[in-house]
């Protein structure tokens, strides 16, 4: 049982677009949702986080966007730059452990 | 320091041996916890920890695998008798016990043969 769904697999943007991650959740005791950036060899790091009382969190170019009902939440990076081409996870967690979505390999075109 | 430090970063065993992997977390950071990254970027929970007590175990394969986090030491992760599936990478991360985000290491990239 897969709790938490992440699309698209793999996504192409021009540098200066607008990527869009998308998750969607099953268990509503989920109380901390985050996402994670990892570049090759490395460990995920921790980009920006939300908790579900809020419909929207933007640091910097990152924004999340809540939908409590739907069970749903997506990551918006305005203005991608090739630096940003990694992939990216989101997560949910209940009780302090974390569960990942399969993961997003954007790749931004100079 | 401010980073998770995990040694070593690669490991190659044959199957049936043991591997053992370590991990420093933050100092100050009472929170610990194991995830294995797997070759379709797939994370799974294996075991956390605060301070030295086990947290959460849910996702420990406890024939094989054993987790220790003891004071004054780096925390570590062994399996005995390794399996051609459990090669994959090893992450280790903390965090304090006010905050949520985790911090994770570079990961062990243990390569069973």
């Amino acid at each position: 049982q897969q709790q938490v769904k992440q699309s698209p697999q793999s996504l192409i943007v021009q540098k200066g677009g607008i990527s869009i991650i998308n998750c969607a959740y099953e268990n509503t005791a989920f109380d901390y949702f985050p996402w994670y950036q990892q570049f090759p060899g490395k460990g995920p790091a921790l980009l920006i986080a939300i908790r579900p009382d809020v419909s929207e969190k933007k640091e910097g170019r990152f924004t999340i966007s809540f939908n409590k009902s739907a069970k749903q939440f997506s990551l918006h990076i305005m203005d991608s730059q090739p630096g940003d081409s990694a992939t990216y996870f989101c997560a949910a967690s209940r009780y302090s452990t974390l569960t990942f979505g399969k993961g997003t390999m954007l790749l931004v075109s100079p | 320091g401010e980073e998770v430090a995990q040694t070593p970063k690669h490991l190659v065993r044959g199957e049936g041996q043991k591997a053992k992997l370590y991990c420093a977390p933050i100092k100050g950071h009472s929170y610990v916890f194991w995830y294995q990254q797997v070759l379709k970027n797939e994370f799974k929970f294996l075991i956390s920890f605060q301070n030295e007590n086990v947290f959460d175990e849910t996702g420990m394969p406890k024939e094989r695998f054993s987790a220790k986090c003891l004071p004054n030491s780096p925390c570590s992760l062994e399996i005995q008798a390794t399996k051609l599936e459990d090669s994959a990478v090893y992450f280790c991360a903390s965090r304090t016990d006010r905050g949520e985000g985790y911090t994770f290491g570079s990961g062990t990239r243990l390569t069973v043969v």
